[in-house]
Formats: C-alpha cells, sequence, structure tokens
C-alpha cells in the first residue's frame, strides 16, 4: 500500500541541538512533497515544499530538506534549533489531488 | 486576509446523535479539503472538492459520514448517527486551482460522549 512513514514519533531535544526528522514514502513516479507544522493552538501551516529542481529546499524559520529519490526520503533538517521550534511536525506527499499525511513527529525543545 | 475559518470550534455531543461541522474557505480558493485528525493516528483525509467536479469521496470511514459544497464556497461535513470513535479534530483546508499548498482552519473538536 502507498503511505508515508515518519520514524520519529517524539523528539526531545536542547535549544541549539541539531534536528532531523526522517520521512519516507512508498509512491513511485513524480512525487511532490510538503512538511507542515503545528504550533501549539495554532494551525497547520505549510513549513516547506518540493516540487523539482534542487532537491535541497529551504523553508521558513531556518529549516530544510532533502529530497532523495533513490532512498524516497525527505528529512526535515535544522542546524540549531530554538524552544519556539516546539511543535508538531507532519510530512505529507501530494498524490492524486490530495495530501497524505504521516502519524507526525512532536518535538520538544527544552531552554 | 481571512483565512479558513470553521465553526463550531468544539462539539460535544451524545452517541446516537447527527452533527454539522462547517468550514468556510479562503475567497477564491476552487479547491476544499477535510480531514480528521485522531490522536496517535496523523491526519486523515476525507474528502475533497475541486471547482464543480464531482468530489472525491475515498476517505469518508462510512456511510454515516457525508460532505456538501454549496455554491462553490462553504462546506457541511455531516456526521449521522455518531460513535465514540468519531471524536476527532475535523480540519478543513482550502487551495487555489494549480497550486498545491493547502491553508488550514483551526479545526473543530468532537467529541462523542
Amino acid at each position: 500500500a502507498q503511505s508515508v512513514s515518519q520514524h520519529n514519533h517524539h523528539v526531545i531535544l536542547s535549544e541549539a541541538a541539531s534536528l532531523e526528522l526522517g520521512c519516507n514514502y512508498s509512491y513511485g513516479g513524480t512525487v511532490n512533497l510538503f512538511w507542515y507544522v503545528q504550533y501549539p493552538g495554532q494551525h497547520l501551516q505549510l513549513l516547506l515544499k518540493y516540487f523539482s529542481g534542487d532537491p535541497l529546499v529551504k523553508g521558513i524559520k531556518g529549516f530544510e530538506a532533502e529530497f532523495i529519490k533513490s532512498k524516497f526520503s525527505f528529512n526535515l533538517r535544522k542546524p540549531s534549533v530554538q524552544w519556539s521550534d516546539t511543535a508538531e511536525y507532519f510530512c505529507a506527499p501530494w498524490r492524486t489531488d490530495k495530501l497524505i499525511f504521516g502519524t507526525g513527529t512532536r518535538l520538544q525543545v527544552f531552554p | 486576509g481571512a483565512g479558513v475559518s470553521q465553526s463550531p470550534s468544539n462539539k460535544v455531543t451524545e452517541k446516537g446523535k447527527d452533527v454539522e461541522l462547517r468550514c468556510d474557505p479562503i475567497s477564491g480558493h476552487t479547491a476544499l479539503y477535510w480531514y480528521r485528525q485522531s490522536l496517535g493516528q496523523g491526519l486523515e483525509f476525507l474528502i475533497y472538492f475541486q471547482g464543480n467536479s464531482a468530489p472525491d469521496k475515498s476517505g469518508l470511514p462510512s456511510d454515516r459520514f457525508s460532505a456538501e459544497r454549496t455554491g462553490g464556497s462553504v462546506s457541511t461535513l455531516t456526521i449521522q448517527r455518531t460513535q465514540q470513535e468519531d471524536s476527532a479534530v475535523y480540519l478543513c483546508a482550502s487551495s487555489l486551482m494549480g497550486d498545491d499548498t493547502q491553508y488550514f482552519g483551526p479545526g473543530t473538536r468532537l467529541t462523542v460522549l
């Protein structure tokens, strides 16, 4: 079955630590990829997206993600997290006119 | 400008009752989506409207769930004979035609007692 997998369900970091959240998908062919973020008490919002071209995509707030086609992966990274990055992060490939969301990764950053 | 709005923000109902959840998309957005967010389940696609085309209902979990979109704008998600497993946050999103970026509303938290 086609699916998306986020391996880390809950990540706890101290401020200034580096972050990498894994995302793997099982779709073949062309795929557009998104990361959405949900800060506590706020709406889901777009963090970054990949459609084509440079596989290293930069998003808001210093986040970036790398599309590796051979690994079917689209991992999210940030070199130095802040307390304000505490949120839930969702990877979502775009397939047949809709987003297929992963189960999400809850990130807690402690000062 | 105004974002996607949803009402009510919270709904508590008794098992077996029907509920209606409303979504007002961003003006001019032709695509509208409903998702369900359950604890530990992530976001589950329910239904998708695009312009005047027939909706994609492939994500609706049972025939107790239905949705309509009137005049290409406001949408209502109806759950008949609610069950406790229907308890979740129901999210609505909209997007422009040709743009894959979806803009989400705040959600409706449904609790079925």
